[in-house]
């Protein structure tokens, strides 16, 4: 069966330094595709990058890089230089086979000054 | 990126009555939709695949006499919870999958936040 893992409920991060959320992911599925979305507390999902499981290389949007390790079945969201509007919940997910959406449990990101 | 919305944003009902949640795609044709249940400080958990123009597809566990789904046309899906009780209560979110999209990814609407008394 597929499975998301997203062992860190929350991480916190002083601004404008990096931080990687982690993402591990099982599948039996030659072809997937891992997605990682951001929900703000206004509820809204929005998508930030997406890495296929053919791609030689690693997914970059702007602040965003996607560090994948396919042996390892990881897809860690690494953001570079946070910014406060950066804070919310962050989900790792994963698209099988039948087009479907597995989301992991999340992980909280706060970031201070 | 797309646009997709949900209408509406929130809404309080009472025990028994059913309430209806619209999903469209502004801006592309979407042949297939996607709705989701969100608890607090929980994961998204797919309920079902809306198809345009056939039946929708649930995932295990999901009523479909409850969560009623029509899929209308290719910018229209409806989530209908009927006989709505407080356990229904929940973030119900729809997502639309855009086929000309670099990544066939998912668009997600800003969600409904329905409490039933």
């Amino acid at each position: 069966a597929q499975k998301i893992t997203q062992t860190q409920p929350g991480m916190f991060v002083q601004e404008k330094e990096a931080v990687t959320l982690d993402c591990t992911y099982d599948t039996s599925d030659p072809s997937y595709g891992l997605f990682w979305y951001k929900q703000p507390s206004s509820g809204e999902m929005i998508f930030l990058i997406y890495q296929g499981s053919y791609d030689q290389q690693n997914a970059t949007e702007g602040r965003y890089s996607l560090n994948f390790q396919k042996a390892r079945k990881s897809a860690n969201l690494v953001i570079s230089a946070s910014q406060l509007g950066d804070s919310a919940m962050y989900f790792c997910a994963m698209r099988d086979n039948t087009d479907k959406l597995i989301f992991g449990t999340g992980t909280r990101l706060q970031v201070f000054p | 990126g797309a646009v997709v919305s949900q209408h509406p944003s929130r809404v309080i009902c009472k025990s028994g009555t059913s309430v209806k949640i619209e999903c469209r795609s502004l801006d592309f044709q979407a042949t297939t939709m996607f709705w989701y249940r969100q608890f607090p400080k929980q994961s998204l958990m797919l309920m079902a695949t809306s198809n345009e123009g056939s039946k929708a597809t649930y995932e295990q566990g999901v009523e479909k006499d409850k969560f009623l789904i029509n899929h209308a046309s290719l910018t229209l899906s409806t989530l209908t919870v009927t006989s709505a009780h407080p356990e229904d209560s929940s973030f119900y979110i729809c997502s639309a999958r855009r086929t000309s999209g670099a990544y066939n990814e998912q668009f997600f609407g800003p969600g409904t936040r329905l409490t039933v008394l």
